[in-house]
Formats: C-alpha cells, sequence, structure tokens
C-alpha cells in the first residue's frame, strides 16, 4: 500500500538556525499538504501544493512539492522557539479519498 | 480549527467497554475523517464518511470498529470491547465539498485511556 516517509524523525536546532523536513511518498500524488501539530494539540492546517514543483512561501516557511510528485519538503528558515512541534505531510493519491499521512518530524529548538 | 468539535475530550474505559466518539464537523462541510495517532506516531487514517454514506473504511479494523455519519446529528466512531491497545488520541477531521483539495480542519480530538 501506499506509504508516505518523512526524514527526519527528530530535529533539535538552536534557535535562528534553519530547519529542513523532507517527505517522500512510494506513490505518485495528486495533491499534498502540510500540518503543524504542538504536543498536545491537534495537526493544524499549513498549506496544499498541487503542481508539479510548486514552491509556495509563508514567511519564515518554504514548501516545495518534487517534480515527480513523489516528494515534498518544509524549510523554515531562522527558526523560533514557536515554531516547535511536529510537522506532518499528508498525500493524496489520485482516485482516492484518503491522505495518508507521514510519519512526521518533531523539532525541537533550543533557546 | 475550532469550528470541528469532538467530544469528549477525554475518556476512561475499562477493558470490554464500549467507547463511543462524536465529531460535528464545522458548518457546511459534509465531509468526515477519522484518524488514530498513537503517542509519538503520525496519524493513521481509519474511515472517510459523507452524510450516511461510508467512502472509505479501509483503514479501520474489521471487528470492533464502527463509524456513522447520520444525515442528522454528529458522526461517531464506536469501539466495542475495546482493548488495551485502543488506548489513542483520535481525531476526526472535516471538508468542505472538493475532497480533493479542501482542506481538513481537524478537531481537538478524544484521547481515550483504556485500563
Amino acid at each position: 500500500g501506499q506509504q508516505v516517509m518523512q526524514i527526519p524523525q527528530y530535529q533539535h536546532v538552536q534557535e535562528g538556525e534553519d530547519f529542513t523536513t523532507y517527505c517522500n511518498s512510494s506513490t505518485t500524488l495528486s495533491n499534498i499538504q502540510w500540518y503543524k501539530q504542538r504536543p498536545g494539540g491537534h495537526p493544524v492546517f499549513l498549506i496544499q501544493l498541487v503542481k508539479s514543483g510548486e514552491v509556495k512561501k509563508q514567511k519564515r516557511l518554504t514548501f516545495q512539492f518534487g517534480e515527480a510528485k513523489k516528494n515534498s519538503s518544509l524549510h523554515i528558515t531562522a527558526t523560533q522557539t514557536t515554531d516547535v512541534g511536529t510537522y506532518f505531510c499528508a498525500g493524496m493519491t489520485s482516485g482516492t479519498y484518503k491522505y495518508i499521512f507521514g510519519t512526521g518530524t518533531r523539532l525541537k529548538v533550543l533557546a | 480549527n475550532a469550528g470541528v468539535m469532538q467530544n469528549p475530550r477525554h475518556l476512561v474505559r475499562r477493558r470490554g467497554q464500549e467507547a463511543r466518539l462524536r465529531c460535528s464537523p464545522m458548518k457546511g462541510h459534509s465531509h468526515v475523517y477519522w484518524y488514530r495517532q498513537l503517542p509519538e506516531e503520525g496519524l493513521k487514517f481509519m474511515v472517510y464518511l459523507q452524510k450516511e454514506n461510508i467512502i472509505d473504511e479501509s483503514g479501520m479494523p474489521k471487528e470492533r470498529f464502527s463509524a456513522e455519519f447520520p444525515k442528522e446529528g454528529p458522526s461517531i466512531l464506536r469501539i466495542q470491547q475495546v482493548v488495551r491497545g485502543d488506548s489513542a488520541a483520535y481525531f476526526c477531521a472535516s471538508s468542505g465539498w472538493d475532497r480533493s483539495t479542501d482542506t481538513q480542519y481537524f478537531g481537538p480530538g478524544t484521547r481515550l485511556t483504556v485500563l
């Protein structure tokens, strides 16, 4: 079945350093979404990417969808303590109606 | 998103009891998804429903688990004869009419503990 893997599983950074998480799907995706979940909280939608090679920016966050639509990345520039949480990608395969969530990357930011 | 309501927020059950989890989607949303999250793990898709229809239940165990989304009222995830392995956070999410592109808005979750 479809699998979505994320690396790294954990990342500790000093405040001000950059951070990147990578998402890889075993199948071609029709679109991909990114979510952030704070400890004890629920997933909060960040962005959706649909087009091959698409790049979107939200302030310090940059999201990219691979040309083959099988991988994606989230890059945070100059991390802040408020960026702490687990970042999940979620991919949908054409012809299905469900999103398969990645394994998540847990980010800790040291002040 | 605060618009998706789940209750109860915390539920404690003894082995063998039934757990009933409720989800009220955002106003105007007709698609509901249920996910299970074990501690320190990602979200696992369980079931996708529209009003009065189960569209995809491929992620839901065949036994003891059932889900419904009636014409009126919230979506219900029912777990019969709970076991310790059912302890997890159960999230529901809702989306609008275009299931392929619409954002999923998650509820706050129900934390189920089975003693």
